[in-house]
Protein backbone atom coordinates (compact mmCIF):
# COMPACT_ATOMS: atom_id res chain seq x y z
CA UNK A 1 0.00 0.00 0.00
CA UNK A 2 0.90 3.59 -0.82
CA UNK A 3 3.30 5.20 2.49
CA UNK A 4 5.49 8.32 2.54
CA UNK A 5 9.36 7.28 2.60
CA UNK A 6 11.99 9.13 4.04
CA UNK A 7 15.97 7.98 4.33
CA UNK A 8 18.27 7.82 6.00
CA UNK A 9 15.79 6.36 8.93
CA UNK A 10 19.19 7.74 11.34
CA UNK A 11 21.62 9.85 10.87
CA UNK A 12 24.49 10.47 13.57
CA UNK A 13 26.78 13.41 12.40
CA UNK A 14 29.12 16.04 13.75
CA UNK A 15 28.35 19.13 14.43
CA UNK A 16 29.07 21.48 11.49
CA UNK A 17 28.46 18.91 8.93
CA UNK A 18 26.21 19.23 6.18
CA UNK A 19 22.96 16.95 6.53
CA UNK A 20 20.63 15.83 3.69
CA UNK A 21 16.96 14.13 4.80
CA UNK A 22 14.78 12.98 1.20
CA UNK A 23 11.42 12.24 1.45
CA UNK A 24 9.33 10.43 -1.19
CA UNK A 25 5.34 11.40 -0.70
CA UNK A 26 2.42 9.28 -1.91
CA UNK A 27 2.29 9.29 -5.38
CA UNK A 28 -0.62 12.18 -6.53
CA UNK A 29 -0.43 13.90 -3.44
CA UNK A 30 0.09 17.47 -4.12
CA UNK A 31 1.44 18.50 -0.57
CA UNK A 32 4.34 17.79 1.11
CA UNK A 33 4.99 19.10 5.08
CA UNK A 34 8.43 18.80 6.72
CA UNK A 35 7.75 18.75 10.73
CA UNK A 36 10.44 18.36 13.52
CA UNK A 37 9.72 15.74 17.02
CA UNK A 38 11.41 16.69 19.75
CA UNK A 39 10.37 16.06 23.94
CA UNK A 40 10.44 19.82 24.22
CA UNK A 41 8.90 20.99 21.39
CA UNK A 42 6.68 18.21 20.34
CA UNK A 43 5.45 18.22 16.55
CA UNK A 44 6.74 22.04 14.88
CA UNK A 45 6.05 22.31 11.24
CA UNK A 46 9.12 23.33 9.50
CA UNK A 47 7.57 24.10 5.64
CA UNK A 48 5.22 23.33 3.16
CA UNK A 49 4.90 22.75 -0.22
CA UNK A 50 1.96 22.89 -2.75
CA UNK A 51 2.57 22.02 -6.13
CA UNK A 52 6.05 21.35 -5.73
CA UNK A 53 6.25 25.66 -4.74
CA UNK A 54 6.97 26.41 -1.38
CA UNK A 55 4.00 28.00 0.64
CA UNK A 56 5.25 28.32 4.39
CA UNK A 57 8.93 27.65 5.60
CA UNK A 58 8.08 30.16 8.49
CA UNK A 59 8.73 27.22 11.32
CA UNK A 60 12.30 26.84 10.07
CA UNK A 61 15.66 28.42 11.12
CA UNK A 62 16.24 30.36 7.81
CA UNK A 63 20.20 30.73 8.37
CA UNK A 64 20.94 26.87 8.45
CA UNK A 65 18.04 24.91 7.19
CA UNK A 66 16.93 24.77 3.50
CA UNK A 67 13.72 22.80 1.77
CA UNK A 68 13.36 22.10 -1.88
CA UNK A 69 11.35 19.94 -4.04
CA UNK A 70 13.31 19.37 -7.39
CA UNK A 71 10.37 16.94 -8.48
CA UNK A 72 7.25 15.75 -7.72
CA UNK A 73 8.50 12.73 -6.03
CA UNK A 74 11.53 14.10 -4.03
CA UNK A 75 11.32 16.50 -1.44
CA UNK A 76 14.48 17.38 0.67
CA UNK A 77 15.61 19.09 4.09
CA UNK A 78 19.17 20.31 4.31
CA UNK A 79 20.63 21.79 7.60
CA UNK A 80 24.26 23.34 7.05
CA UNK A 81 26.04 23.53 9.41
CA UNK A 82 24.21 20.86 11.62
CA UNK A 83 23.95 21.70 15.73
CA UNK A 84 23.72 19.50 18.48
CA UNK A 85 20.46 21.67 19.11
CA UNK A 86 19.37 20.02 15.79
CA UNK A 87 18.82 16.83 17.36
CA UNK A 88 15.13 15.35 16.68
CA UNK A 89 13.00 13.17 14.71
CA UNK A 90 12.24 14.80 11.44
CA UNK A 91 9.21 13.40 9.92
CA UNK A 92 7.59 14.38 6.32
CA UNK A 93 3.96 13.88 5.63
CA UNK A 94 2.11 14.02 1.99
CA UNK A 95 -1.72 14.80 1.21
CA UNK A 96 -3.90 15.74 -1.44
CA UNK A 97 -5.14 19.30 -1.40
CA UNK A 98 -7.86 19.34 -4.45
CA UNK A 99 -7.53 23.23 -4.25
CA UNK A 100 -6.80 26.31 -1.95
CA UNK A 101 -8.81 26.36 1.37
CA UNK A 102 -8.89 22.88 1.55
CA UNK A 103 -8.47 20.75 5.23
CA UNK A 104 -7.71 17.29 4.55
CA UNK A 105 -5.43 14.49 6.22
CA UNK A 106 -2.16 14.23 6.06
CA UNK A 107 0.04 11.04 5.88
CA UNK A 108 3.32 10.68 8.10
CA UNK A 109 6.45 8.99 6.73
CA UNK A 110 8.60 6.67 9.34
CA UNK A 111 11.12 9.94 10.17
CA UNK A 112 14.49 10.21 10.30
CA UNK A 113 16.30 10.03 13.73
CA UNK A 114 19.02 12.68 13.91
CA UNK A 115 21.88 12.86 16.19
CA UNK A 116 24.46 15.53 15.93
CA UNK A 117 27.13 15.44 18.45
CA UNK B 1 -3.63 31.99 17.76
CA UNK B 2 -5.08 28.02 17.66
CA UNK B 3 -4.11 25.55 20.54
CA UNK B 4 -4.47 22.48 21.40
CA UNK B 5 -4.38 21.21 24.70
CA UNK B 6 -4.01 17.14 25.51
CA UNK B 7 -3.67 17.50 29.54
CA UNK B 8 -2.77 14.11 30.30
CA UNK B 9 0.53 13.40 29.71
CA UNK B 10 0.22 9.83 30.41
CA UNK B 11 -2.29 7.14 31.00
CA UNK B 12 -1.85 4.11 32.08
CA UNK B 13 -4.62 1.48 32.29
CA UNK B 14 -4.99 -2.89 32.04
CA UNK B 15 -5.93 -4.63 29.17
CA UNK B 16 -10.06 -4.72 28.74
CA UNK B 17 -10.47 -1.39 30.64
CA UNK B 18 -11.99 1.38 28.40
CA UNK B 19 -10.08 4.72 28.32
CA UNK B 20 -10.96 8.33 27.14
CA UNK B 21 -8.16 10.63 26.14
CA UNK B 22 -9.12 14.70 26.58
CA UNK B 23 -8.16 16.81 23.40
CA UNK B 24 -9.54 20.45 23.81
CA UNK B 25 -8.45 23.46 21.42
CA UNK B 26 -9.18 26.81 20.75
CA UNK B 27 -9.58 28.69 17.71
CA UNK B 28 -11.49 31.87 16.01
CA UNK B 29 -12.65 29.80 12.79
CA UNK B 30 -16.08 29.37 12.49
CA UNK B 31 -14.76 26.33 9.52
CA UNK B 32 -12.01 24.12 11.32
CA UNK B 33 -11.45 20.25 11.36
CA UNK B 34 -10.37 18.07 13.90
CA UNK B 35 -7.98 14.99 13.64
CA UNK B 36 -6.03 12.70 15.68
CA UNK B 37 -3.07 10.66 15.44
CA UNK B 38 -1.39 7.16 16.44
CA UNK B 39 2.36 6.97 17.04
CA UNK B 40 3.31 3.71 17.99
CA UNK B 41 6.71 2.39 19.43
CA UNK B 42 7.93 1.81 16.18
CA UNK B 43 7.29 5.88 15.80
CA UNK B 44 5.27 6.89 12.61
CA UNK B 45 2.22 8.80 12.35
CA UNK B 46 -0.69 6.72 11.92
CA UNK B 47 -3.62 8.67 10.89
CA UNK B 48 -6.87 7.91 12.86
CA UNK B 49 -9.62 10.45 11.93
CA UNK B 50 -10.96 13.88 10.59
CA UNK B 51 -13.75 15.50 11.84
CA UNK B 52 -15.20 19.22 9.91
CA UNK B 53 -16.88 21.78 12.71
CA UNK B 54 -20.09 21.25 10.98
CA UNK B 55 -20.76 17.49 12.18
CA UNK B 56 -21.17 16.82 15.64
CA UNK B 57 -22.42 13.57 15.17
CA UNK B 58 -19.88 10.70 17.46
CA UNK B 59 -17.88 9.06 15.21
CA UNK B 60 -17.43 4.93 15.83
CA UNK B 61 -15.28 2.67 13.67
CA UNK B 62 -14.72 -0.60 16.26
CA UNK B 63 -13.40 -0.19 19.28
CA UNK B 64 -12.49 3.72 18.88
CA UNK B 65 -15.02 5.91 19.18
CA UNK B 66 -14.97 10.42 19.02
CA UNK B 67 -17.01 12.80 20.54
CA UNK B 68 -17.39 16.07 19.23
CA UNK B 69 -18.66 18.90 21.25
CA UNK B 70 -18.71 22.40 20.24
CA UNK B 71 -19.97 23.76 22.88
CA UNK B 72 -17.08 22.87 25.36
CA UNK B 73 -14.56 22.86 22.11
CA UNK B 74 -13.45 19.55 23.34
CA UNK B 75 -12.97 16.35 20.54
CA UNK B 76 -12.38 13.17 23.01
CA UNK B 77 -11.23 9.73 21.97
CA UNK B 78 -12.35 7.08 23.62
CA UNK B 79 -10.74 3.54 22.99
CA UNK B 80 -13.17 0.61 24.39
CA UNK B 81 -11.49 -3.12 25.51
CA UNK B 82 -8.49 -1.50 25.69
CA UNK B 83 -5.55 -3.62 24.29
CA UNK B 84 -1.92 -4.21 24.33
CA UNK B 85 -1.31 -2.82 21.09
CA UNK B 86 -3.24 0.66 21.61
CA UNK B 87 -0.43 1.38 23.38
CA UNK B 88 0.99 4.58 22.02
CA UNK B 89 1.10 8.17 22.22
CA UNK B 90 -1.76 9.81 20.57
CA UNK B 91 -2.21 13.45 18.92
CA UNK B 92 -4.96 15.56 18.51
CA UNK B 93 -4.76 18.62 15.90
CA UNK B 94 -6.41 20.95 14.52
CA UNK B 95 -6.19 21.86 11.24
CA UNK B 96 -6.09 26.43 10.44
CA UNK B 97 -5.92 27.87 7.09
CA UNK B 98 -3.11 30.17 6.52
CA UNK B 99 -3.12 31.85 3.40
CA UNK B 100 -5.52 29.42 1.78
CA UNK B 101 -3.05 26.28 2.72
CA UNK B 102 -3.67 24.17 5.52
CA UNK B 103 -1.28 23.90 8.69
CA UNK B 104 -2.21 21.31 11.48
CA UNK B 105 -1.36 22.17 15.30
CA UNK B 106 -0.54 19.47 17.41
CA UNK B 107 -1.54 18.95 20.99
CA UNK B 108 1.45 17.91 23.28
CA UNK B 109 0.24 13.75 22.94
CA UNK B 110 -0.85 11.72 25.57
CA UNK B 111 1.35 8.45 26.07
CA UNK B 112 -1.29 5.62 26.90
CA UNK B 113 -0.02 2.42 28.23
CA UNK B 114 -2.01 -0.35 28.11
CA UNK B 115 -0.80 -3.29 30.62
CA UNK B 116 -1.69 -7.07 30.15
Amino acid sequence: DARVTQTPRHKVTEMGQEVTMRCQPILGHNTVFWYRQTMMQGLELLAYFRNRAPLDDSGMPKDRFSAEMPDATLATLKIQPSEPRDSAVYFCASGFAPGTATHYEQYFGPGTRLTVT
Amino acid sequence: AQKVTQAQTEISVVEKEDVTLDCVYETRDTTYYLFWYKQPPSGELVFLIRRNSFDEQNEISGRYSWNFQKSTSSFNFTITASQVVDSAVYFCALSELIQGAQKLVFGQGTRLTINP
